[in-house]
């Protein structure tokens, strides 16, 4: 079946610090990859997606890049700021028996300091 | 345009009551999931229906029941709850198109508690 690791967190990084959190898949299809964040108190909202192979997701300052070849999609960041602080969640979507169930990573918690 | 929407925001039960956590979205979705979420275990899906009239189940069904009530609403229902049910509960929806490239939508998520 599908499934979606992550690199365990907590990350914490200092303000302006570059940010990379690991996201590799495994799956049958041709699936969607989305980057979605949680902050504190509230449910997951979409951050960015790509839907085939070497395009690029990007938004708020985050981007991540669908590498079919190292079944990867990485997100990454320039320089982070203290309101970035908040879980991370990569997910695949594919169709299973004519149903697009999403897989989820376990989530990385990141933690920036001022 | 509110979303997707939860009631209760936050329960207390105690072990063996009864209760329904509930889920609309405004959205005209097909798709709409339950998931339950817990330190270190990510999200689980309990269950999700691909369209009105349909319920299937997802990864952790047991001690759960659903109902998908029209197109904007799909409950949880716990008829024995658990201290083992104790966990923060989402809703999400989703266009079910002819891809797999629709992000789901989440509600803010119910908190709830077994004693």
């Amino acid at each position: 079946g599908d499934s979606v690791t992550q690199m365990e967190g907590p990350v914490t990084l200092s303000e302006e610090a570059c940010l990379t959190i690991n996201c590799t898949y495994t799956a049958t299809g041709y699936p969607s990859l989305f980057w979605y964040v949680q902050y504190p108190g509230e449910g997951l909202q979409l951050l960015l997606k790509a839907t085939k192979a070497d395009d690029k997701g990007s938004n708020k300052g985050f981007e991540a890049t669908y590498r079919k070849e190292t079944t990867s999609f990485h997100l990454e960041k320039g320089s982070v700021q203290v309101s970035d602080s908040a879980v991370y969640f990569c997910a695949l979507s594919d169709q299973t028996g004519g149903s697009y169930i999403p897989t989820f990573g376990r989530g990385t918690s990141l933690i920036v300091h001022p | 345009n509110a979303g997707v929407t939860q009631t209760p925001k936050f329960q207390v039960l105690k072990t063996g009551q009864s209760m329904t956590l509930q889920c609309a979205q405004d959205m005209n979705h097909n798709s709409m999931y339950w998931y339950r979420q817990d330190p270190g275990m990510g999200l689980r899906l309990i269950y999700y229906s691909a369209s009105e009239g349909t319920t299937d189940k997802g990864e952790v069904p047991n001690g759960y029941n659903v109902s998908r009530l029209n197109k904007r609403e799909f409950s949880l229902r716990l008829e024995s709850a658990a201290p083992s049910q104790t966990s923060v509960y989402f809703c999400a929806s989703r266009v079910t198109g002819t891809g797999s490239y629709n992000e789901q939508f989440f509600g803010p998520g119910t908190r709830l508690t077994v004693l």
